[in-house]
This record gives C-alpha cells, structure tokens and sequence, in this order.
C-alpha cells in the first residue's frame, strides 16, 4: 500500500529535550515536505526536499533541522524544543515537483511543556 | 495582506443544498491551483486540480479566475459525508512552494 508514515503520531515532551520525528515514504517520491498546522495560521510549510541531499527552508524554519540521505527519509529534528513548536505536523511527499498532489502522512501532534 | 485567504466559515448547510466557498490569492505568478478535503484532525487529501477553463468531478466544481485571482469550489447536492474543511492551494515558486489557506469549514446538516 502507497503511504507515508509518520512516527511518533503522539508526543509530550519537555523544553530542551532534542527530539525527532521520523517521516518514510514507499512511493519513490523525489519530493518531500514537512507542515505545521496550527489554528487560526493553516498549514505551513518548514522545510522542503527536492531529492538526496537536496533540502530548502520553507515558511518558518526556525528552530528545526532535516536531512534527506536516503530517498524515502525526511526525519524532522527539533535540537531544543519550546512551547512555541506545540503543533501538528505532516510530512508530504508528491512524485514531481510541478503537480500540487501531495500524499499526506497521518501526522504527529506535539506538545512541548 | 495574506498570500492565499479563505472564509474559514463554518458553513453550515442542509443536506441537498448548494454551497460554492471562494479563495484569492495574491501572487499573480501563481502558476497551478488545487482543492483539498481535510477531516477532522485528519491527513489533508487531494480533492480535485483547478483549471482555468473550469473543471468538474460528480457533484464538484471548481473554477479559476485569474483576472481577479480567485479560485471557487462549488458543492451540488450535499450530503452529510461531505462535511469536513477545505483547504486551497497555491503553487508558486517553480512547484516548489505550495501554500495553503487556512480553511473554510463546511457541515452539512439533516
């Protein structure tokens, strides 16, 4: 089954404590993407892959890493999370860079104490 | 002002009744435009691209208005199955950038 996988879907952490979010894919998509939804703000886009070895910032970038070594990993890395960093994530993955359909995973809501 | 905007709603609409929600977005270099149905604290997914001539799925409309930079969604006959909010999208930036409204919440009643 085509799919994109997050982990973990659900997290409470403290401030400070590095974390990370695992995001796999199976489609052999070059193109994949990491969201924060937040209420009231919709989704926006933190950091973006176009291939191996290949990432950009998004919207708001601030406070986090990615790294893309293989094709179908695109983990999120939040170094020393804060309150701020609350949010629901998706990761995305789409198979070309000019079409707008986008594979959600099913997302990973984070709280930070 | 916002790149792309939405009513956020809610709708709130009987069961067989036509609802259209509209999105402007502000970059006129916007090159492809998309609806998306998200369920409650669900994924997002793809409902349906918008075309400049207009395009139709069963019971879906969507158009695109690139003179006044809006794109619309048109529901025919709802049912109760299509409540859930509907996210548009914008693609700038050569495909790489794609950003989405906020949402406009849609609940079809008895």
């Amino acid at each position: 089954e085509a799919q994109v996988t997050q982990n973990p879907r659900y997290l409470i952490t403290v401030t400070g404590k590095k974390l990370t979010v695992t995001c796999s894919q199976n489609m052999n998509h070059e193109y994949m993407s990491w969201y924060r939804q937040d209420p009231g703000l919709g989704l926006r886009q933190i950091y973006y892959s176009m291939n191996v070895e290949v990432t950009d910032k998004g919207d708001v970038p601030e406070g986090y890493k990615v790294s893309r070594k293989e094709k179908r990993n695109f983990p999120l890395i939040l170094e020393s999370p804060s309150p701020n960093q609350t949010s629901l994530y998706f990761c995305a993955s789409r198979v070309q860079r000019n079409t707008g359909e986008l594979f959600f995973g099913e997302g990973s809501r984070l709280t930070v104490l | 002002r916002k790149e792309v905007e939405q009513d956020p709603g809610p709708f709130n609409v009987p069961e067989g009744a036509t609802v259209a929600f509209n999105c402007t977005y502000s970059n006129s270099a916007s090159q492809s435009f998309f609806w998306y149905r998200q369920d409650c604290r669900k994924e997002p997914k793809l409902l349906m691209s918008v075309y400049s001539s207009g395009n139709e799925d069963g019971r879906f409309t969507a158009q695109l208005n690139r003179a006044s930079q809006y794109i619309s969604l048109l529901i025919r006959d709802s049912k109760l199955s299509d409540s859930a909010t509907y996210l548009c999208v914008v693609v700038t930036g050569g495909g790489n950038k794609l950003t989405f409204g906020t949402g406009t919440q849609l609940k079809v009643e008895l």
